[in-house]
């Protein structure tokens, strides 16, 4: 079935390293979003991208649809960047667009 | 910037119990979700509503779940008799159909339930 996968689960790192976040799905997508939840539960939308590469900040993505898969990149980290970093997809021929969420990516920003 | 509202931000009920989480779409949306969140797991789709009907759901949402736009501005889950395993976040989303963005959702604070 269709499936969204994210690496790794977990992540921790020192304030000021970088990272990269992968999602991977398993079929052709005309959605794909990147949400940080932050520590009260709020999805706080980061990147609506499902193709190319965008950048905002300290954080950019892209997303290669032919091969499948989408990469977040933060640079030099903060300790607010922690919490959980979805990905999420709406597959083609979904009928009314709901998103398929992964499992999630946990990041700690260590001071 | 327009957003996606939801109220309560958090709901304590007791099990058997009806609830009712309300959300207020983004006023040019045409399409409207229901997510939610089993708390340290993944957002799992509920049920997607367009044109005053229910277009699509997931095996989640059985009979004691409900969905209603009772005027032009908000967009309601009912929840008909509460259970222990119905505590979770819930998110409300909304989208349009413009060029620009097609499928882009806009997701609402979640309302965090509780079921006593």
């Amino acid at each position: 079935g269709i499936q969204v996968e994210q690496s790794p689960p977990d992540l921790i790192l020192q304030e000021g390293a970088n990272s990269t976040l992968r999602c991977n799905f398993s079929d052709s997508v005309n959605n794909l979003q990147w949400f940080h939840q932050n520590p009260w539960g709020q999805l706080i939308n980061l990147f609506y991208i499902p193709s190319g590469t965008k950048q905002n900040g300290r954080l950019s993505a892209t997303t290669v649809a032919t091969e499948r898969y989408s990469l977040l990149y933060i640079s030099s980290s903060q300790t607010t960047d922690s919490g959980v970093y979805f990905c999420a997809a709406k597959f083609y021929g979904g009928s009314q667009g709901n998103l398929i969420f992964g499992k999630g990516t946990k990041l700690s920003v260590k001071p | 910037e327009p957003e996606v509202t939801q109220t309560p931000s958090h709901q304590v009920t007791q099990m058997g119990q009806e609830v009712i989480l309300r959300c207020v779409p983004i006023s040019n949306h045409l399409y409207f979700y229901w997510y939610r969140q089993i708390l340290g797991q993944k957002v799992e789709f509920l049920v997607s509503f367009y044109n005053n009907e229910i277009s699509e759901k997931s095996e989640i949402f059985d009979d004691q779940f409900s969905v209603e736009r009772p005027d032009g501005s908000n967009f309601t889950l009912k929840i008909r008799s509460t259970k222990l395993e119905d505590s979770a976040m819930y998110f409300c989303a909304s989208r349009d159909r413009g060029p620009d963005h097609p499928y882009e959702q806009y997701f609402g604070p979640g309302t965090r339930l509780t079921v006593t």
